[in-house]
């Protein structure tokens, strides 16, 4: 069975200190693997999608990786905008997302 | 561009009740999904539809099913409602939906059940 798990499950950052989020998985054929920050009260916002290993990806301070087994979310120089809870997915052949439980980032000033 | 549209954002309901839940796609998107997300649980799939037409299942019970609308909306709907139906139902669209797109959610609707 497909599964997805994230480490750590929080982490707490001083402003400007940077840091990197895990996603491991195990898929029988990778089709994408998603990466989504969600805020309280707030559905999930799509950050990058990834396809194929060494593929890297970056959005202001957000940087994501891909292995054959796992990808990584860097986040450089953290501001506490970037508070948040950030969610990994992998998705099947019909595009259906199967989500990790997350990692909840705490960036304080 | 207008995001995806949920309605209602809160809703309260007694065991036993039927709820219908309601999501608008972003304009030009066809495929819509649904997800149940809860703190110990967390995004689980629903389902996902397509030309009106459920193309997807998760494992969820009977009581949970859904349809879409010419216009790509998509209502959702839960019969018989138990305890632990309360959860933040999510609906997420994409262009054609398939493994390439990336899904674009809308916030919710926080359903509660007493």
């Amino acid at each position: 069975e497909d599964q997805v798990t994230q480490s750590p499950e929080a982490l707490r950052l001083q402003e400007g200190e940077s840091s990197s989020l895990n996603c491991s998985y195990t898929v029988s054929g990778l089709r994408g693997l998603f990466w989504y920050r969600q805020d309280p009260g707030k559905g999930p916002e799509f950050l990058f999608t990834l396809y194929s290993a060494g593929e890297e990806k970056e959005k202001e301070r957000l940087k994501a990786t891909l292995t054959k087994k796992e990808s990584f979310l860097h986040i450089t120089a953290p501001k506490p905008e970037d508070s948040a809870t950030y969610l990994c997915a992998v998705s099947d052949s019909w595009g259906k997302l199967q989500f990790g439980a997350g990692t909840q980032v705490v960036v304080t000033p | 561009k207008a995001g995806v549209t949920q309605t209602p954002r809160y809703l309260i309901k007694t065991r036993g009740q039927q709820v219908t839940l309601s999501c608008s796609p972003i304009s030009g998107h066809r495929s819509v999904s649904w997800y149940q997300q809860t703190p110990g649980q967390g995004l689980q799939f629903l389902f996902e539809y397509f030309s009106e037409t459920q193309r997807n299942k998760g494992n969820f019970p009977g009581r949970f099913s859904g349809r879409q609308f010419s216009n790509s909306r998509s209502e959702m709907n839960v019969s018989t409602l138990e305890l632990g139906d309360s959860a933040l139902y999510l609906c997420a669209s994409s262009l054609v939906g398939g493994p390439n797109q990336p899904q674009h959610f809308g916030d919710g609707t926080r359903l509660s059940i007493l």
